[in-house]
């Protein structure tokens, strides 16, 4: 079975310093996908950054950057430069290709993050 | 581009009316799905849909059904609401599906439906 954590129930910032929100991951399975997803007081799913257990590099979109620790299995998302718009709801999600080969594309969700950005 | 679109935005429901949310996307994207989100416990999927013709069972899909008639329709009905089927709903697509990680789905704005 595949689980996400996300052990930060909130997190607070200064505007345009940098943050951290963290992400743990179990799954056996070698091939998988990272997503972070930000979810505002309005209610939308804006997906921002998306990471293969594949890739060499760590994923860079704009302001936001993923850190990534196969060994530690963590995806952490770093935003840099935060904003009063950064204020949300954060989710990280993985999808996996089951041990039977096949996958549905089920996205399993961490609990999230609330960032609240100060002034 | 509208992206996807869903509707109703919001509805409340007497217990054991039928419900269809209705969700369409412009995209040409293959693959659709219906997640469901609940504080504490996240998103979950209900149902999925590979490709127009296709369907499937996610984590929790007892009282929903959907169809796929086309490519762009992927609507979800709840034949007879109950009080814990109360929660915001989204509808995600993606491009490919399947097996591949890397397909991001993107989201629909939600639909937030009350049973009573």
């Amino acid at each position: 079975a595949q689980k996400i954590t996300q052990t930060q129930p909130g997190m607070f910032v200064q505007e345009k310093e940098a943050v951290t929100l963290d992400c743990t991951y179990d799954t056996s399975d070698p091939s998988y996908g990272l997503f972070w997803y930000k979810q505002p007081s309005s209610g939308e799913m804006i997906f921002l950054i998306y990471q293969g257990s594949y890739d060499q590099q760590n994923a860079t979109e704009g302001r936001y950057s993923l850190n990534f620790q196969k060994a530690r299995k963590s995806a952490n998302l770093v935003i840099s430069a935060s904003q009063l718009g950064d204020s949300a709801m954060y989710f990280c999600a993985m999808r996996v290709i089951n041990a039977g080969g096949t996958s549905y594309g089920k996205l399993t969700f961490g609990q999230g993050t609330i960032l609240t950005v100060h002034p | 581009i509208a992206g996807i679109t869903q509707a109703p935005t919001s509805q409340i429901l007497a217990a054991g009316r039928r419900m269809t949310l209705r969700c369409t996307q412009d995209m040409r994207h293959n693959a659709m799905y219906w997640y469901r989100q609940d504080l504490g416990l996240g998103l979950r999927l209900i149902h999925y849909s590979n490709t127009a013709g296709t369907t499937g069972k996610g984590e929790v899909p007892d009282g929903y059904s959907v169809s796929r008639a086309n490519t762009d329709d992927f609507p979800l009905t709840l034949a007879s609401a109950v009080p814990s089927q109360t929660s915001v709903y989204f509808c995600a697509s993606s491009a490919v599906g399947g097996r591949f990680v890397t397909d991001t789905q993107y989201f629909g704005p939600g639909t937030r439906l009350t049973v009573l």
